[in-house]
């Protein structure tokens, strides 16, 4: 157990819709981190928040956003949901509130299916 | 961050030691060799991270070479459940700017 927990697990949705979904890093880290992993793909980087602010962003579309609230859980929005956008998201958390070289901890993803 | 190179795929028989390499050649002298692996359809897994000196833990051995260019993630004794892919990543060790960038990784099969 990574400690960083991701809901839902699964999601099915129709094109044109939109879903949130939600990540709680390991208490104390101040970093989170989405991905998407299309299927027999790579994890590609979407963005970056610390501390409840946006420091980079990836390859993102304009359709997706988030946002890291003063808890400092996350939420990834995906509106306007197209049969491309089905893959697996997984959220990473890192950089405890109290130092330490920062390895990423994973949850284990929400598979998004758009039918 | 530096780059690095990996195998595309890698086999392993079971009970035998599994060696990964990892080349990363432009390595800054403040960049520490990170590896995680993915099995399939799961959340990447932190194994083992170094500077310049060999670590060990429970799951794995990191081998940095002397001039830093390259290391190998040695799994002992690996069994099926290591059957997985294994990333190699090159990176500062700091606070909140640093992104995981992660390549296409080694698929590394563990057979019977």
């Amino acid at each position: 157990d990574s400690g960083v927990t991701q809901t839902p697990k699964h999601l099915i949705t129709a094109t044109g819709q939109r879903v949130t979904l939600r990540c709680s890093p390991r208490s104390g880290d101040l970093s989170v981190y989405w991905y998407q992993q299309s299927l027999d793909q790579g994890l590609q980087f979407l963005i970056h928040y610390y501390n409840g602010e946006e420091r980079a962003k990836g390859n993102i579309l304009e359709r997706f956003s988030a946002q890291q609230f003063p808890d400092l859980h996350s939420e990834l929005n995906l509106s306007s949901l197209e049969l491309g956008d089905s893959a697996l998201y997984f959220c990473a958390s890192s950089a405890p509130r109290d130092g330490g070289t920062t390895e990423a901890f994973f949850g284990q993803g929400t598979r998004l299916t758009v039918v | 961050d530096a780059k690095t190179t990996q195998p595309t795929s890698m086999d392993c028989a079971e009970g035998r030691a599994a060696n990964l390499p990892c080349n990363h050649s432009t390595i800054s002298g403040n960049e520490y060799v990170y590896w995680y692996r993915q099995i399939h359809s799961q959340g990447p897994q932190y194994i083992i991270h170094g500077l310049k000196n060999n670590e060990t833990n429970e799951m794995a051995s990191l081998i940095i070479t002397e001039d830093r260019k390259s290391s190998t993630l040695i799994l002992p004794h690996a069994t099926l459940r290591d059957t997985a892919v294994y990333y190699c990543i090159v990176r500062v060790a700091s606070g909140g700017s640093y992104i995981p960038t992660f390549g296409r990784g080694t698929s590394l099969i563990v057979h019977p």
